[in-house]
């Protein structure tokens, strides 16, 4: 089956300005999840969508950073305005069922944003 | 992520030697113990995981060790290979995957 689809790879923005990232999940997949990978670190939740609805959004830095999953099937995570904290590899996973700790998460490449 | 420690933050063995990493956790909530690999440039695939009612689960050269008692789980690669160097990911779940820092490990031929 087809993996999950991010893009672009690579993005690279000067601070205060804004950025979208793209993620096709896996046919079928309900839950859509986007975490942020600083350098060295460990991947971190940013959202939760169970098809086209927020499940979990507590990290999500409102202030700047949206998402959206319409018509539960492709995603949009927007930086804006972007920050050099920002800097990341940006990951969208998918999974079929809601609860994460039950189901494997198929991770996309990323999406590795420079903020210069 | 403070309440998920992984240990050693990068390992060096030889072709044919046994690599263990170790996860410590806080959380007594957690009910899921996946070990995630990662390689340069691709995202986590889970590589193993276990259930807190057993208390080891072994997959070809991938052991998990559970230990509930010590809030502890690890990963055991036998016969590592210069292929299995990656960024290994502890991340206990309990509804939510929560990661660990990471473990690189280097395989020398």
């Amino acid at each position: 089956e087809a993996g999950v689809a991010q893009s672009p790879r690579y993005k690279i923005i000067e601070k205060r300005q804004s950025v979208a990232f793209w993620c096709n999940p896996i046919s079928g997949h309900a839950t859509l999840y986007w975490y942020q990978q600083i350098l060295g670190q460990g991947p971190k939740l940013l959202i939760q969508f169970q098809n086209n609805g927020v499940v979990d959004d507590s990290q999500l830095p409102k202030d700047r950073f949206s998402a959206e999953r319409l018509k539960g099937v492709d995603s949009t995570l927007k930086i804006q305005p972007a920050k050099l904290e920002d800097s990341a590899v940006y990951l969208c996973a998918s999974s079929l069922a809601h609860d994460s700790g039950a189901n494997v998460l198929t991770f996309g490449a990323g999406s590795r944003l420079t903020v210069l | 992520q403070q309440q998920v420690k992984q240990s050693p933050q990068s390992l060096i063995v030889q072709k044919g030697g046994i690599s263990i990493i170790n996860c410590a956790y806080e959380n007594t909530a957690f009910d899921y113990f996946p070990w995630y690999q990662q390689f340069p440039g691709k995202g986590p695939a889970l590589l193993i995981a276990i259930r807190p009612d057993v208390s080891e689960k072994k997959e070809g050269r991938f052991t998990i060790s559970f230990n509930k008692s010590a809030k502890q789980f690890s990963l055991h690669i036998m016969d590592s290979q210069p292929g299995d160097s990656a960024t290994y990911f502890c991340a206990p779940s309990e509804g939510k995957l929560t990661f660990g820092q990471g473990t690189i490990l280097t395989v020398h031929p």
